[in-house]
């Protein structure tokens, strides 16, 4: 079975550090991951998504995530922080296994400190 | 493209009452799922579509909850009778492909509250 771990509920930064979000997935066949951010009050919106092409993936809004098999991580990046990147982020894993149905991690609230 | 379409945006009722939870998709998007996020739980989905066709509502909690999608343009989630516990928010979702690597587009949600 398909399961995800965030392995930190809360990450506080300040504005124009890096931000670096981790993310470990289990998954029985060729896993497709995604991160999604959450702005209060908001849906969900895709940053970015690996379907096995290029192990590094680029995201809108600067974000990015590298793709590690032997690690099973997902780890999400981005240089430098800005005020509007506070929300909270979600790593999401699918496989065929579990019939094209997205299991989502528990989530990353992340704090911008000015 | 005006986005995953979901109302009422927020929903306050009394526990026993019939709630009813609407859902346009993204006009071309083949499947739809519906998903409950709580604080305690995180994000779940519920059930979804293929073609207007339910797949897996193995994630509906109890038979309270039905959901249906008569066309392509819409579906109805509904909770009869509503508990306080039903209270979350209710997000909707579409996709055009129905294969995992295409990109799930959420809705704004609905926030729901059973008192």
């Amino acid at each position: 079975a398909q399961s995800v771990t965030q392995l930190d509920s809360h990450v506080s930064v300040s504005e124009g550090t890096p931000v670096l979000l981790r993310c470990n997935y289990s998954s029985s066949y060729s896993p497709s991951l995604f991160w999604y951010v959450q702005h209060p009050n908001k849906g969900l919106q895709l940053l970015l998504k690996y379907t096995s092409a290029a192990t590094l993936v680029k995201g809108i809004n600067g974000f990015e995530a590298e793709f590690k098999k032997s690690e099973t991580s997902f780890h999400l990046t981005k240089p430098s922080a800005h005020m509007s990147d506070a929300a909270e982020y979600f790593c999401v894993v699918s496989d065929k296994a579990a019939g094209n149905k997205l299991t989502f991690g528990g989530g990353t609230r992340v704090l911008v400190k000015p | 493209d005006a986005g995953v379409i979901q109302s009422p945006r927020h929903e306050v009722t009394e526990m026993g009452q019939e709630v009813t939870l609407r859902c346009k998709p993204i006009s071309g998007h083949n499947s739809l799922f519906w998903y409950r996020q709580t604080m305690m739980r995180g994000l779940e989905l519920l059930i979804y579509f293929n073609n207007n066709v339910p797949i897996d509502d193995s994630g509906m909690p109890e038979d309270r909850f039905s959901a249906k999608m008569p066309n392509a343009s819409f579906s109805t989630l509904k909770i009869q009778p509503s508990e306080p516990r039903d209270s979350a928010v209710y997000f909707c979702a579409s996709r055009r492909l129905a294969v995992v690597t295409d990109t799930q587009y959420f809705g704004p949600g609905t926030r729901l509250t059973v008192l």
